[in-house]
């Protein structure tokens, strides 16, 4: 696609369901990040793939957080037992490793635990 | 822990003053920084990249200082217009490609 996209835009659930959340990058870019803003804050990240492989996935707050990308493209980050503090924006951004090369934002998921 | 902050967290300004902010960042293992202009609901878009000690960057009414040595990126607004309400972004990327983005900095532009 043209940009990067993201589903849902908007998700409301209750304390304790499980949640997945999708992103589907520019076709191509090999790096997939994923980052949370919570109210008031910057992004703050999650996980980083480049391919298929999680490079980097200390920014995943506890266990309850997971993140595949088993075909280096689309990429799903599942939240299990979700609590109210798991509430934010979820952003994903997609790009090429090096260093003139920006990131490509999603509109993000807006995700409200009740 | 990579720490990057930006200052003022926010800003206030009339249409026509020109304003800056700065992201401060680690000078250690530094491999570029990133501007990000980030308006109300939509995605962060690029503004800047920049990479090498003492660089400037300029795009319109808006540009961008570097100084790897003591870890502090400058961006100006000359002239603010409404449309210039945005948060802005900074991100440090280390050598390891890590996006370390900092808090932002909340602008509003009153006509």
């Amino acid at each position: 696609g043209a940009g990067v996209s993201q589903t849902p835009s908007n998700k409301v659930t209750e304390k304790g369901k499980y949640v997945e959340l999708r992103c589907d990058p520019i076709s191509g870019h090999t790096a997939l990040y994923w980052y949370r803003q919570s109210l008031g804050q910057g992004p703050e990240f999650l996980i980083y793939f480049q391919g298929t492989g999680a490079a980097d996935d200390s920014g995943l707050p506890n266990d309850r957080f997971f993140a595949v990308r088993p075909e280096g493209s689309v990429s799903t980050l599942k939240i299990q037992r979700t609590e109210r503090g798991d509430s934010a924006v979820y952003l994903c951004a997609s790009g090429y490793p090096g260093v003139a090369n920006v990131l490509t934002f999603g509109a993000g998921s807006r995700l409200t635990v009740l | 822990i990579l720490n990057v902050e930006q200052s003022p967290q926010s800003l206030h300004v009339q249409e026509g003053d020109s304003t800056n902010f700065t992201c401060s960042f680690p000078s250690s293992n530094f491999y570029a920084l990133h501007w990000y202009r980030w308006e109300t609901a939509k995605s962060p878009e690029a503004l800047f990249v920049m990479t090498l000690n003492g660089d400037e960057k300029k795009k319109g009414r808006i540009s961008a200082t570097l100084n790897t040595k003591e870890g502090y990126s400058y961006l100006y607004i000359k002239g603010s217009q409404p449309e210039d309400s945005a948060t802005y972004l900074c991100a440090f990327i280390d050598y390891g490609q890590n996006f370390v983005f900092g808090p932002g900095t909340r602008l509003s532009v009153l006509p």
